[in-house]
């Protein structure tokens, strides 16, 4: 079955400390993954996506198809990256459907 | 320019009643999707469009669910004889299909449905 699992439902840190949400995924195909955020009042927005390998606001995950995470990194956190993280999946050819992660609030303590 | 938009952004209903829900995607974007997310969940995919076809509608929760899409534009998620379990947000995202694959999805703010 196809499935995103985020363990953590909160993670608190201090300012300034590395940070890591967590995510494993199952799925059948060639998976293509997500990360998206909340940020308090605003919409969902894409963070950033494996196929870009890009960098956003500091932050970068690496697809381990061994171990089937796509965890979410940063080494410095800030207070202004609190916030709910989601991780998602869609297939790398076939954006029928996208499965999502139940969440991490990321709590950043001053 | 206007991102996605969703109306109402809050509905109150009795259960047995049926609602619909409006998506105005961004104008352009040939890809739309609706999402529902309970209380303490993450999204629940519920249907995908591309263009005004829905190609799988397989995630719709039951047969009380169907959705359509007009002029590849507006979408209406329609929820008949609503029940205690459907109070949910119910979020819709449109996006651009490029030659590579899928381009962003930019979420709207949601619909709030309270069924009492």
């Amino acid at each position: 079955a196809q499935r995103v699992t985020q363990p953590e439902k909160l993670l608190s840190v201090f300012k300034g400390a590395p940070v890591e949400l967590k995510c494993n995924y199952s799925y059948s195909g060639s998976p293509e993954l997500f990360w998206y955020v909340q940020y308090s009042r605003q919409r969902l927005q894409l963070l950033l996506r494996h196929i870009s390998r890009e960098s956003i606001k500091g932050f970068t995950a690496d697809l381990n198809k061994g171990e089937t995470s796509f965890h979410l990194k940063k080494p410095f956190a800030q207070e202004e990256d609190s916030a709910m993280y989601y991780c998602a999946l869609s297939g790398l050819a076939n954006f029928n459907k996208f499965y999502f992660g139940s969440g991490t609030k990321l709590n950043v303590k001053p | 320019g206007a991102g996605v938009s969703q109306s109402p952004s809050n509905k109150v209903t009795e259960k047995g009643k049926d609602v619909e829900l409006r998506c105005d995607p961004i104008s352009g974007h040939t890809a739309l999707y609706w999402y529902r997310q309970s209380l303490g969940q993450g999204l629940e995919f519920l249907i995908y469009f591309q263009g005004n076809s829905a190609p799988d509608k397989s995630g719709l929760p039951s047969d009380r669910f169907s959705a359509e899409r007009t002029g590849g534009s507006v979408s209406t998620l329609t929820i008949q004889r609503t029940q205690q379990e459907d109070s949910a947000v119910y979020l819709c995202a449109s996006s651009l299909l490029l030659a590579g694959g899928l381009d962003t999805q930019y979420f709207g703010p949601g619909t709030r449905l309270t069924v009492l």
